[in-house]
């Protein structure tokens, strides 16, 4: 069954400390994996994406995450996590165009809270 | 403004009574969805729409119709609602080339 899996529910981390948050996939097929942050009240916005390609995707707000086939990982990083990165972290995969519905299986999520 | 829109934002309403959200998109992207959120398990997709008057389930379709007689509009109703219901309501588009999906700013609804 395709599923994806975000191990840490609650993170804590300090302003300007690293940040890597973990996602773990099953796909029966070569993925398109999704990283979405969620502010709170407020929608999804894309971070990144991965495709194809360089398995090290950079993305908005100085994120990045790589892609591991062999882990079937695709954790999201931060060297310097700022205040305003508070916020859940939603991670998804889902079908190449002209297979199935283009429809995402997402994550339960991962709320991110940043100490002063 | 260009993009996803979604009405109301927030609703209030009681068990039984009937509920229509409304998501319109400015793109003309061709697939349409309707997710729901809740704590523990994340997104879930309730219906998806391929086009106009093409529609299918997604993983928690019960209780909930949509139509899609314009390209633009995927209305979602539920016809009579239950507690259960109570959650946030996303609607989302699919852009095809580079297969990414957009989101609109929810609605909150609580059902009495």
């Amino acid at each position: 069954a395709q599923s994806v899996t975000q191990p840490d529910i609650h993170i804590t981390v300090s302003e300007g400390a690293s940040l890597e948050l973990r996602c773990n996939y099953s796909y029966g097929a070569t993925p398109y994996l999704f990283w979405y942050v969620q502010s709170p009240g407020q929608g999804l916005q894309l971070l990144l994406k991965y495709f194809s390609g360089d398995t090290l995707v950079q993305g908005i707000k100085g994120f990045e995450a790589e892609f591991k086939r062999s882990q079937s990982s695709f954790n999201l990083r931060k060297p310097s996590v700022h205040w305003s990165d508070a916020a859940e972290y939603f991670c998804a995969v889902g079908a190449r165009p002209g297979g199935s519905q283009g429809n995402l299986i997402f994550g339960k999520g991962t709320k991110l809270s940043v100490k002063p | 403004d260009a993009g996803i829109t979604q009405s109301p934002r927030y609703k209030i309403t009681e068990t039984g009574r009937q509920v229509t959200l409304m998501c319109h998109q400015t793109w003309s992207h061709s697939y349409m969805f309707w997710y729901r959120q809740d704590l523990g398990h994340g997104l879930r997709l309730i219906y998806y729409s391929a086009a106009a008057d093409i529609t299918d389930k997604g993983e928690v379709p019960d209780g909930y119709v949509v139509s899609r007689s314009k390209t633009e509009n995927f209305p979602l109703t539920l016809e009579s609602a239950t507690r259960s219901q109570t959650s946030v309501y996303f609607c989302a588009t699919l852009d095809r080339g580079p297969n990414t999906q957009y989101f609109g700013p929810g609605t909150r609804l609580t059902v009495l």
